[in-house]
C-alpha cells in the first residue's frame, strides 16, 4: 500500500493559465474523490469518480474546473483561466466500497498558488 | 441538511494533560461520523469513525470520542497529551447514504511541553 500520491505538490501560476493535477489512487481503490481547502476551513467536496464514471460534478465550483479519469485509475484536475480566488489545497482520496463501512484515504494535496 | 460544527478553533494543553475537542453535529437522519487529522505537510488521516454501533468509539494513537444524540455532539479525547499530537482536527459527517464527507472548520491543537 504505497498511499495516494498527488503530483505536483506545489504550483504557481499567473491568473489566468490553466494548470492540471494529478491524483494516483491506491491501486485497487474503485472510488476517488476531489476536495478543495482554503486557508483556514475543512475541505470541501468537488466530485467523485466510481471506477472511470464520475458520480457527481454539480459540486465542481464552476464551469472552469473539471475533472476525468479515463481509465479507471489515476484521475486528474484542471482549472481553466485561473483566478487568484483558486489559491487553494486540492486534496484526493479514494476508498473501496465493499460492505456498509467504507474509508477514505487521502493524498497529501497540491498547493496551488494563483499571482 | 446535515452538518458539524467544531466549537473551538484552537486548543491549547500542557504535554500529559487531558484533550478535548469538541463537534456537534446536526442531521435529520443516524448520522455517520468521523474524526480525522491534518499534519503539517500530510495527507489526512482518519482517527475513528462512528457508524451507529457502540457509542463509545476508539481510534488511534489514544484517542477516542462518544457520540450523544441527546446533545447531538461527538468530542474527541484523549486522556494525555503527546507533543506529537499538535495538528489541525476534523469533526467529519457523511452526507446521509452517500460517501461525500462534510468537514468541520477545524481545530487547531497546540501541545506545550
Amino acid at each position: 500500500d504505497t498511499g495516494v500520491s498527488q503530483d505536483p505538490r506545489h504550483k504557481i501560476t499567473k491568473r489566468g493559465q490553466n494548470v492540471t493535477f494529478r491524483c494516483d489512487p491506491i491501486s485497487e481503490h474503485n472510488r476517488l474523490y476531489w476536495y478543495r481547502q482554503t486557508l483556514g476551513q475543512g475541505p470541501e467536496f468537488l466530485t467523485y469518480f466510481q471506477n472511470e464514471a464520475q458520480l457527481e460534478k454539480s459540486r465542481l465550483l464552476s464551469d472552469r474546473f473539471s475533472a476525468e479519469r479515463p481509465k479507471g485509475s489515476f484521475s486528474t484536475l484542471e482549472i481553466q483561466r485561473t483566478e487568484q480566488g483558486d489559491s487553494a489545497m486540492y486534496l484526493c482520496a479514494s476508498s473501496l466500497t465493499t460492505g456498509a463501512s467504507y474509508r477514505q484515504y487521502f493524498g497529501p494535496g497540491t498547493r496551488l498558488t494563483v499571482t | 441538511a446535515q452538518s458539524v460544527t467544531q466549537l473551538d478553533s484552537h486548543v491549547s494543553v500542557s504535554e500529559g494533560t487531558p484533550v478535548l475537542l469538541r463537534c456537534n453535529y446536526s442531521s435529520s437522519y443516524s448520522p455517520s461520523l468521523f474524526w480525522y487529522v491534518q499534519h503539517p505537510n500530510k495527507g489526512l488521516q482518519l482517527l475513528l469513525k462512528y457508524t451507529s454501533a457502540a457509542t463509545l468509539v476508539k481510534g488511534i494513537n489514544g484517542f477516542e470520542a462518544e457520540f450523544k444524540k441527546s446533545e447531538t455532539s461527538f468530542h474527541l479525547t484523549k486522556p494525555s497529551a503527546h507533543m506529537s499530537d499538535a495538528a489541525e482536527y476534523f469533526c467529519v459527517v457523511a452526507l446521509y447514504n452517500t460517501d461525500k464527507l462534510i468537514f468541520g472548520t477545524g481545530t487547531r491543537l497546540q501541545v506545550f511541553p
